[in-house]
């Protein structure tokens, strides 16, 4: 079946680093995806990584992938309270569908 | 290139009326979406279109919801009847054939029935 979860709060002090989590249900994913949605707004995509590779580094953000356990994350380093928005994971190519799958989401929440 | 467009923005209508809203996708991109996505919860698949073919559909797709894509451009999603449970925002993305296949969001049409 196709199930992507996420924790739905976190709060972190601007400076220190945010780690947001997500796991998924479909082994045969071939791509995941970070995306960012601030209020209002559409979603914005931050960053992937193929289900080959376990680690994607850009600027402040890293992925890390653990296909065995099949559980993705996203580490943003130097959190800014600009960074204060809801952070979606996707998942795509599972079971030959172009479709992407999303969690429900985790709102991060960045005190001054 | 101005990215994925969406019309409207926003969208009153009255319950049982019929509506239709508009995609333009990135130029160069085969692939569309149709999500739906409501409060508190995360983007919910609707349908995708590779060029004009509709090539897959939610089971969860009332037969009030219809998508077209008739020249492998922009996309109408049109929901007839609507009912107040439709109300939500739906949001419409693009992606290519070529490369990691990264889709791209419009900002959303914001449908609220009353």
């Amino acid at each position: 079946g196709e199930d992507v979860e996420q924790s739905l709060f976190l709060s972190v002090r601007e400076g220190d680093s945010s780690v947001i989590n997500c796991t998924y249900t479909d082994s045969s994913s071939t791509y995941l995806y970070w995306y960012k949605q601030e209020p209002g707004a559409g979603l914005q995509l931050l960053t992937y990584i193929f289900s080959n590779m376990d680690m994607k580094q850009d600027q402040r953000l890293t992925v890390l992938l653990n296909k065995k356990d099949k559980h993705l994350s996203l580490r943003i380093a130097d959190t800014q309270t600009g960074d204060s928005a809801i952070y979606f994971c996707a998942e795509t190519g599972g079971s030959g569908t172009y479709k992407y799958i999303f969690g429900t989401g985790t709102r991060l929440k960045v005190l001054a | 290139d101005t990215g994925v467009s969406q019309d409207p923005r926003h969208k009153i209508t009255k319950r049982g009326q019929n509506v239709t809203f508009r995609c333009d996708p990135i130029s160069e991109h085969n692939r569309l979406y149709w999500y739906r996505q409501t409060l508190g919860q995360g983007p919910e698949f609707l349908t995708y279109f590779q060029n004009e073919a509709q090539l897959e559909k939610s089971r969860l797709l009332s037969d009030r919801f219809s998508a077209e894509r008739p020249k492998g451009s922009f996309s109408t999603l049109e929901i007839q009847r609507t009912e107040q449970g439709d109300s939500a925002m739906y949001l419409c993305a693009s992606s290519s054939l070529q490369g990691n296949t990264e889709a791209f969001f419009g900002q959303g049409t914001r449908l609220t029935v009353v």
